[in-house]
Formats: C-alpha cells, structure tokens, sequence
C-alpha cells in the first residue's frame, strides 16, 4: 500500500498565531511530497514541492517565509503557516511519491482544515 | 505548457442515469493520467489512472476511463450513477515530478 496522513485533520487558530501541519508517509519512505492549498469550490494549488535533506521548491507567489517547510525524515514533512491571518485560511492538502516508480503518481493526505479566526 | 480542462464544471444526473465527466489534456508526450473524487471536507480518493496499454482503464465504484490520444482525452464514465456518487471529481496529469489537476467537476445526483 501507500498510505499517507496528515495531523491535524483541521485546527482552529487566532490570527497571528503559527500553525504547524504534519504529512507522514506511513508505509514507504518519500523523499519527495507536494503541498497543495485548496480553496472552497476550486481545485488544487500547488504551493510548494518538499525534498528530504534541502530546500523546498516554492511555486510563484506563494511566500517561502509565511508557509515554512521542513522535510526531516523521509517520512514526514510539515508546513507551517506563521503568523497566520483569515485569509490563510483553507484546506491543505499534502502528497507524497513513491521512490521506484515511474509513473509520477501521488498519493495524497486526507487533508487538514484550517481556520483562522 | 501542461495544462488539464474539465469543460463542465457542473452536471446534474438521475439516480440510475449513465455519467460521463469530459477531461481534455495538453502535453507534449504521453501523459500519466489520473481520476480522482473528493467528498465535501475530504481529501482525493483515487479513481483509476493510466499509464500505457489498454486505452480502457477499470477503476473503483464501477467506474471507467478511456484515453483517447487523437483527441488528447481522458473521460470518466459510469453506466449507473448511485447517489453515493455524488461529489466532486478531478481529472489530473502527471507530467515530469508534478501533476497537474483540472478544475473539478461538480456532480449532483438526483433521486
């Protein structure tokens, strides 16, 4: 299998506080996973790309400094939204790719609801 | 550029009725292509996917997926819609180390 899961599956903060989110790949090891934001109604947004051991890949317009990423293990990456604000507020959704295939598909968290009040 | 369109962004069928949830594609070479649905305040639950082969592809929940590489296409079917079907199903292509996804289509069942 290919399990992953996402902790929380949502949170509740004020404005201003930091929220950590964490995606764990439960049955094999990822050394890449996907952050993705999913607005109300739309599809989904690719914020950044995580890689275990170096630097997250930060789609265009999405701040590097408010969403920060760390991907320690190759089993667990987490997103952090500082500072957070009512516009931060969203579905988050991460993903996480099997090493050894070819095929490029991904296997997604079920997602952590955040609201900021 | 890669890019997926979902014309519909909503369809409304009968309980009982055939579906069929159109997916067009744009890349340069043969995609990985992907179905997905996603219940309100879920997350993706995979469908089917295609990688080669059989251009006809069986998935979950009865449903099926035909590439069609002359029309650049990937549509999802479904001979009898239940109304547990109702939800919001996405069409995705990977392409490189990152998929793309289409914009969603909205499925209402009614009894």
């Amino acid at each position: 299998g290919a399990v992953v899961s996402q902790h929380p599956s949502w949170v509740i903060c004020k404005s201003g506080t930091s929220v950590k989110i964490e995606c764990r790949s439960l049955d094999f090891q990822a050394t890449t996973m996907f952050w993705y934001r999913q607005f109300p109604k739309q599809s989904l947004m690719l914020m950044a790309t995580s890689n275990e051991g170096s630097k997250a890949t930060y789609e265009q317009g999405v701040e590097k400094d408010k969403f920060l990423i760390n991907h320690a293990s190759l089993t667990l990456s987490t997103l952090t939204v500082t500072s957070a604000h009512p516009e931060d507020s969203s579905f988050y959704i991460c993903s996480a790719v099997k090493p050894g295939r070819t095929s490029n598909e991904q296997f997604f968290g079920p997602g952590t609801r955040l609201t900021v009040l | 550029a890669q890019s997926v369109t979902q014309p519909d962004i909503h369809i409304t069928v009968s309980e009982g009725a055939s579906l069929e949830l159109r997916c067009n594609y744009s890349y340069g070479a043969t995609p990985y292509l992907f179905w997905y649905v996603q219940s309100p305040g879920q997350g993706l639950q995979l469908l089917l996917k295609y990688f080669s082969g059989d251009t006809l592809v069986q998935g979950i929940k009865g449903f099926e997926a035909e590439f069609k590489r002359s029309q650049s296409s990937f549509n999802l079917r479904k001979p009898s819609v239940h109304w547990s079907d109702a939800a919001e199903y996405f069409c995705a292509v990977g392409a490189g180390n990152q998929f793309y996804f289409g914009t969603g289509t909205s499925l209402t069942v009614i009894p």
